[in-house]
């Protein structure tokens, strides 16, 4: 079992707007704004699309955002395009000792 | 331009010890706040953070796995190492070694390698 909770699938049309979730606790993400967030295409490493809960790297689209209220952090995806399908993981920062831990993943389909 | 190569077994038996190398260029292990990190992903499973060094010789494991794990670096090969003892079918898994961008935000992983399958089995 993952440490942060995410939805299992998310899906919807192209050019809609989707949010992912990322419930963890007081431990990660509610007390260090050091979330990010991964794009996985099957047989993919991941690629990084969102750190320090809201910031994109250079190149990721603005169609990206992140944000984060209490222990929740959330990754909103607007203008879906069918490039857009695959997994989706948070991954924050848990302190000294856990240090890290990632999200059970989303699998966004573009319908 | 950095780019990570993981490389080591494809096959363990259960109980063994398996032993990875992440070869990486573009950086030094030496430079401050510098680290590499390890991240694995059993078949369609999510990702698991495993461990991460830093340029310093600091070290971080996953609780869960601490045991079981030490990774170690050599600064003159641009490489990092990896064991993880007692090998069991659970661990069967594509493993990843990644570049954080600095010490200060050990999520933030910019560069990974192509991920290396290990299966454990007898």
């Amino acid at each position: 079992q993952s440490a942060l909770t995410q939805p299992a699938s998310v899906s919807g049309s192209p050019g809609q707007s989707i949010t992912i979730s990322c419930t963890g606790t007081s431990s990660d993400v509610g007390s260090y704004n050091l979330v990010s967030w991964y794009q996985q295409h099957p047989g993919k490493a991941p690629k990084l699309m969102i750190y320090e809960g809201s910031k994109r790297p250079s190149g990721v689209s603005n169609r990206f955002s992140g944000s984060k209220s209490g222990n929740t952090a959330s990754l909103t995806i607007s203008g879906l395009q069918a490039e857009d399908e695959a997994d989706y993981y948070c991954c924050s920062y848990a302190g000294s000792s856990t240090y890290v831990v990632f999200g059970g993943g989303t699998k966004l389909t573009v319908l | 331009q950095i780019t990570l190569k993981e490389s080591g077994p494809t096959l363990v038996k259960p109980t063994q010890t398996l032993t990875l190398t992440c070869t990486f260029s573009g950086f030094s292990l030496s430079t401050s706040g510098v680290g590499v990190g390890w991240i694995r992903q059993p078949p369609g499973k999510a990702l698991e953070w495993l461990a991460l060094i830093y340029w310093d010789d600091d070290k971080r494991y996953s609780p869960s796995l601490k045991s079981r794990l030490t990774i170690t670096k050599d600064t003159s090969k641009n490489q990092v190492v990896l064991t993880m003892t007692n090998m069991d079918p659970v661990d069967t898994a594509t493993y990843y070694c990644a570049h954080p961008y600095d010490y200060g935000d050990p999520t933030r992983f910019d560069y990974w390698g192509q991920g290396t399958l290990v299966t454990v089995s007898s």
